[in-house]
Protein backbone atom coordinates (compact mmCIF):
# COMPACT_ATOMS: atom_id res chain seq x y z
CA UNK A 1 0.00 0.00 0.00
CA UNK A 2 1.14 3.54 -1.29
CA UNK A 3 0.84 6.27 1.64
CA UNK A 4 1.74 8.63 -1.32
CA UNK A 5 0.34 8.33 -4.59
CA UNK A 6 2.13 10.31 -7.41
CA UNK A 7 0.69 11.41 -10.98
CA UNK A 8 1.82 11.09 -13.95
CA UNK A 9 4.06 8.43 -13.52
CA UNK A 10 5.64 9.68 -16.57
CA UNK A 11 5.92 12.82 -18.44
CA UNK A 12 7.74 13.69 -21.59
CA UNK A 13 6.99 17.20 -22.79
CA UNK A 14 8.51 20.12 -25.06
CA UNK A 15 11.31 22.62 -23.71
CA UNK A 16 9.04 25.96 -22.88
CA UNK A 17 5.90 23.71 -22.08
CA UNK A 18 4.66 24.18 -18.20
CA UNK A 19 3.41 21.07 -16.59
CA UNK A 20 2.02 20.46 -13.14
CA UNK A 21 2.80 16.76 -10.77
CA UNK A 22 0.47 15.77 -8.11
CA UNK A 23 0.78 13.83 -4.96
CA UNK A 24 -1.96 12.58 -3.23
CA UNK A 25 -2.82 10.66 0.19
CA UNK A 26 -5.94 9.94 2.45
CA UNK A 27 -3.38 11.37 5.35
CA UNK A 28 -2.70 14.44 7.43
CA UNK A 29 0.85 15.31 6.90
CA UNK A 30 3.06 17.51 9.42
CA UNK A 31 5.20 18.39 6.55
CA UNK A 32 6.34 17.44 2.56
CA UNK A 33 9.62 17.41 0.77
CA UNK A 34 9.87 17.41 -2.77
CA UNK A 35 13.17 15.76 -3.92
CA UNK A 36 15.07 15.15 -7.70
CA UNK A 37 16.37 12.30 -8.36
CA UNK A 38 18.97 11.72 -11.18
CA UNK A 39 19.95 8.38 -12.59
CA UNK A 40 22.61 6.76 -10.05
CA UNK A 41 22.31 9.40 -7.43
CA UNK A 42 20.58 10.18 -3.97
CA UNK A 43 17.48 12.25 -4.19
CA UNK A 44 18.50 16.04 -3.43
CA UNK A 45 15.72 18.12 -1.63
CA UNK A 46 14.15 20.73 -3.44
CA UNK A 47 11.87 22.22 -1.06
CA UNK A 48 10.12 21.46 2.67
CA UNK A 49 6.16 22.74 2.82
CA UNK A 50 4.89 22.74 6.35
CA UNK A 51 1.97 25.03 6.78
CA UNK A 52 -1.89 23.77 4.72
CA UNK A 53 -2.07 26.39 1.81
CA UNK A 54 1.26 27.30 1.37
CA UNK A 55 3.04 28.15 -1.25
CA UNK A 56 6.80 28.38 -2.11
CA UNK A 57 8.60 29.30 -4.92
CA UNK A 58 11.83 28.42 -6.46
CA UNK A 59 12.77 29.84 -9.66
CA UNK A 60 10.41 28.04 -12.18
CA UNK A 61 9.23 25.86 -9.83
CA UNK A 62 6.25 26.90 -7.98
CA UNK A 63 5.35 24.18 -4.74
CA UNK A 64 2.18 24.26 -2.96
CA UNK A 65 0.62 22.18 0.00
CA UNK A 66 -3.19 21.56 0.31
CA UNK A 67 -5.06 23.24 3.19
CA UNK A 68 -5.90 19.55 4.73
CA UNK A 69 -2.09 18.78 4.21
CA UNK A 70 -2.63 15.47 2.37
CA UNK A 71 -1.41 16.30 -1.06
CA UNK A 72 0.93 18.78 -3.19
CA UNK A 73 1.36 19.99 -6.52
CA UNK A 74 5.05 21.20 -8.48
CA UNK A 75 4.40 23.20 -11.39
CA UNK A 76 7.33 23.79 -13.65
CA UNK A 77 7.11 27.12 -15.74
CA UNK A 78 8.97 26.86 -19.00
CA UNK A 79 10.53 23.41 -18.63
CA UNK A 80 13.80 23.03 -19.78
CA UNK A 81 16.24 19.92 -20.84
CA UNK A 82 17.45 20.75 -17.66
CA UNK A 83 14.46 19.65 -15.31
CA UNK A 84 14.64 15.98 -16.68
CA UNK A 85 14.56 13.91 -13.38
CA UNK A 86 12.47 11.88 -11.46
CA UNK A 87 10.72 13.90 -9.28
CA UNK A 88 9.50 12.37 -5.83
CA UNK A 89 6.89 13.78 -3.04
CA UNK A 90 8.23 12.64 0.35
CA UNK A 91 5.80 13.18 3.64
CA UNK A 92 6.22 13.41 7.52
CA UNK A 93 3.31 11.82 9.21
CA UNK A 94 1.26 13.89 11.52
CA UNK A 95 2.91 13.04 15.35
CA UNK A 96 3.54 10.16 16.29
CA UNK A 97 6.49 8.55 14.17
CA UNK A 98 10.27 8.74 13.78
CA UNK A 99 11.55 11.95 12.58
CA UNK A 100 13.46 11.63 9.17
CA UNK A 101 10.98 8.49 8.80
CA UNK A 102 9.89 10.29 5.26
CA UNK A 103 7.21 8.12 3.53
CA UNK A 104 8.23 8.59 -0.47
CA UNK A 105 5.45 8.46 -3.29
CA UNK A 106 7.08 6.09 -6.49
CA UNK A 107 7.72 9.44 -8.22
CA UNK A 108 6.88 11.11 -11.52
CA UNK A 109 9.65 10.63 -14.30
CA UNK A 110 10.04 13.80 -16.24
CA UNK A 111 11.67 14.17 -19.80
CA UNK A 112 12.08 17.43 -21.55
CA UNK A 113 13.30 17.15 -24.85
CA UNK A 114 15.14 20.36 -26.48
CA UNK B 1 33.15 16.84 0.04
CA UNK B 2 31.26 16.89 3.31
CA UNK B 3 28.77 15.18 2.14
CA UNK B 4 27.31 11.73 3.00
CA UNK B 5 29.05 9.34 1.68
CA UNK B 6 28.66 5.79 0.68
CA UNK B 7 30.27 2.67 -0.10
CA UNK B 8 30.80 1.06 -2.26
CA UNK B 9 28.75 2.01 -5.05
CA UNK B 10 27.95 -0.81 -6.73
CA UNK B 11 28.08 -4.39 -5.24
CA UNK B 12 27.73 -7.82 -6.92
CA UNK B 13 26.94 -10.97 -4.30
CA UNK B 14 26.24 -14.26 -4.92
CA UNK B 15 23.28 -15.62 -3.09
CA UNK B 16 24.06 -17.06 0.45
CA UNK B 17 26.87 -14.54 0.40
CA UNK B 18 27.27 -11.66 2.83
CA UNK B 19 26.89 -7.85 2.05
CA UNK B 20 27.95 -4.81 3.98
CA UNK B 21 27.12 -1.24 2.90
CA UNK B 22 29.36 1.72 4.79
CA UNK B 23 27.64 5.13 5.33
CA UNK B 24 29.41 7.79 6.73
CA UNK B 25 27.19 10.80 7.29
CA UNK B 26 28.07 14.72 6.47
CA UNK B 27 30.22 16.24 8.77
CA UNK B 28 28.48 17.23 12.01
CA UNK B 29 25.71 15.00 11.55
CA UNK B 30 24.83 12.55 14.20
CA UNK B 31 21.36 10.99 12.70
CA UNK B 32 21.90 8.03 9.90
CA UNK B 33 18.36 7.00 8.57
CA UNK B 34 18.71 3.87 5.99
CA UNK B 35 16.11 3.30 2.80
CA UNK B 36 15.77 0.41 0.49
CA UNK B 37 14.65 1.68 -3.43
CA UNK B 38 13.40 -1.41 -5.00
CA UNK B 39 12.56 -1.00 -8.75
CA UNK B 40 9.97 0.33 -9.65
CA UNK B 41 9.11 1.48 -6.15
CA UNK B 42 9.42 4.60 -4.14
CA UNK B 43 12.01 4.87 -1.42
CA UNK B 44 11.45 2.90 1.90
CA UNK B 45 12.91 4.03 5.39
CA UNK B 46 14.19 0.72 7.08
CA UNK B 47 16.60 2.11 10.07
CA UNK B 48 17.62 5.27 12.11
CA UNK B 49 20.13 5.49 14.03
CA UNK B 50 22.25 7.45 15.94
CA UNK B 51 25.90 6.99 17.45
CA UNK B 52 25.40 3.24 18.77
CA UNK B 53 21.81 3.28 19.29
CA UNK B 54 19.20 1.80 16.93
CA UNK B 55 16.41 4.56 17.68
CA UNK B 56 13.70 3.02 14.73
CA UNK B 57 14.13 -0.59 13.36
CA UNK B 58 10.38 -0.68 12.34
CA UNK B 59 11.03 -0.69 8.45
CA UNK B 60 14.00 -3.78 8.29
CA UNK B 61 13.24 -6.87 7.22
CA UNK B 62 13.12 -9.44 10.52
CA UNK B 63 15.69 -11.47 9.05
CA UNK B 64 19.17 -11.47 7.79
CA UNK B 65 19.70 -7.46 7.97
CA UNK B 66 21.01 -5.91 10.59
CA UNK B 67 22.22 -1.84 11.20
CA UNK B 68 25.15 -0.47 13.74
CA UNK B 69 26.38 3.13 13.84
CA UNK B 70 29.25 2.33 16.29
CA UNK B 71 31.02 5.18 18.23
CA UNK B 72 33.94 5.72 15.83
CA UNK B 73 33.38 4.92 12.11
CA UNK B 74 30.64 4.88 9.72
CA UNK B 75 27.18 3.57 9.84
CA UNK B 76 27.22 -0.86 8.34
CA UNK B 77 24.17 -1.86 7.11
CA UNK B 78 24.51 -5.68 6.80
CA UNK B 79 22.61 -8.14 4.72
CA UNK B 80 23.24 -11.77 5.14
CA UNK B 81 22.81 -14.61 3.18
CA UNK B 82 21.57 -12.58 0.50
CA UNK B 83 18.46 -13.31 -1.69
CA UNK B 84 17.65 -12.14 -5.26
CA UNK B 85 15.05 -9.97 -3.94
CA UNK B 86 17.69 -8.55 -1.96
CA UNK B 87 18.73 -6.82 -5.08
CA UNK B 88 18.44 -2.57 -4.95
CA UNK B 89 19.59 0.77 -4.31
CA UNK B 90 20.60 1.46 -0.60
CA UNK B 91 20.25 4.90 0.60
CA UNK B 92 21.83 6.43 3.54
CA UNK B 93 20.54 9.88 4.29
CA UNK B 94 21.82 11.96 7.49
CA UNK B 95 20.66 15.10 9.85
CA UNK B 96 21.78 17.16 12.40
CA UNK B 97 19.19 17.02 14.67
CA UNK B 98 15.58 16.28 15.33
CA UNK B 99 12.86 18.45 14.25
CA UNK B 100 11.26 21.16 16.60
CA UNK B 101 7.52 20.59 16.62
CA UNK B 102 5.67 20.29 13.46
CA UNK B 103 8.84 21.34 11.58
CA UNK B 104 10.33 18.94 8.77
CA UNK B 105 13.62 17.33 9.53
CA UNK B 106 15.76 17.87 6.98
CA UNK B 107 17.85 14.72 5.34
CA UNK B 108 20.76 14.77 3.45
CA UNK B 109 21.36 11.91 1.11
CA UNK B 110 24.20 9.73 -0.34
CA UNK B 111 24.61 8.92 -3.92
CA UNK B 112 23.37 5.10 -2.63
CA UNK B 113 25.12 1.73 -3.10
CA UNK B 114 23.45 -0.75 -5.58
CA UNK B 115 23.53 -4.02 -4.75
CA UNK B 116 22.93 -7.09 -7.21
CA UNK B 117 22.48 -10.42 -6.36
CA UNK B 118 23.27 -12.91 -9.13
Amino acid sequence: TQLLEQSPQFLSIQEGENLTVYCNSSSVFSSLQWYRQEPGEGPVLLVTVVTGGEVKKLKRLTFQFGDARKDSSLHITAAQPGDTGLYLCAGAPDRGSTLGRLYFGRGTQLTVWP
Amino acid sequence: NAGVMQNPRHLVRRRGQEARLRCSPMKGHSHVYWYRQLPEEGLKFMVYLQKENIIDESGMPKERFSAEFPKEGPSILRIQQVVRGDSAAYFCASSSNRARGSGANVLTFGAGSRLTVL
